[in-house]
């Protein structure tokens, strides 16, 4: 019940296009849903997040798009650049369980120049 | 921008070795947590840390492991003797409980190579 499933595993995208990454989750106490990006040999940098009182949260060109009554939540990166090329995980978290993140498996995203 | 550092970047050890991983959380956090990533896998929680006590531990946190305060700014992860499979990267997180909520800061890890 604490899994959080995310797909695809790899995305390549044109430079320009649209890049979405999808993510569920089966834990109702999930109360805080961030999307990490992380390079290689770095860590996890906090990118955006939502809490599950909106259904969209935009900053830039990346938007969370949240759905609460599928338990699903995706990020789109709009206009995407070849410097996103990264790996992003989404994860989730709950304030009763001392706010550790769970994380999902990860999507590489390959942006094509 | 405030950051959570971490020591050392990268060690080797032999199996059966004891290693610290050091971290130094953002000041004025107040939960801190240790995570690790395999190499190609995904982020695993392993312990979160507050007011001086270990407040959730994950399964892969057996005997082997055990983390310390032992000043108002370090935060250190002890493995008490290495296993190949302890092989990963090991990142320290902290959090603030201000308005910013769960906003979790990560280090940029220690690479933990078990030879």
């Amino acid at each position: 019940q604490q899994q959080v499933k995310q797909s695809p595993q790899s995305l390549i995208v044109q430079k320009g296009g649209i890049s979405i990454i999808n993510c569920a989750y089966e834990n109702t106490a999930f109360d805080y849903f961030p999307w990490y990006q992380q390079f290689p040999g770095k860590g996890p940098a906090l990118l955006i997040a939502i809490r599950p009182d909106v259904s969209e949260k935009k900053e830039g060109r990346f938007t969370i798009s949240f759905n609460k009554s599928a338990k699903q939540f995706s990020l789109h990166i709009m206009d995407s650049q070849p410097g996103d090329s990264a790996t992003y995980f989404c994860a989730a978290g709950g304030s009763g369980s001392a706010r550790q993140l769970t994380f999902g498996s990860g999507t590489q995203l390959t942006v094509l120049p | 921008e405030p950051e959570v550092t971490q020591t050392p970047s990268h060690q080797v050890t032999q199996m059966g070795q004891e290693v610290i991983l050091r971290c130094v959380p953002i000041s004025n956090h107040l939960y801190f947590y240790w995570y690790r990533q395999i190499l190609g896998q995904k982020v695993e929680f392993l312990v979160s840390f507050y007011n001086n006590e270990i407040s959730e531990k994950s399964e892969i946190f057996d005997d082997q492991f055990s983390v310390e305060r032992p000043d108002g700014s370090n935060f250190t992860l002890k493995i008490r003797s290495t296993k190949l499979e302890d092989s990963a990267m090991y990142f320290c997180a902290s959090t603030t409980r201000g308005i910013s909520g769960n906003t979790i800061y990560f280090g940029e890890g220690s690479w933990l190579t078990v030879v």
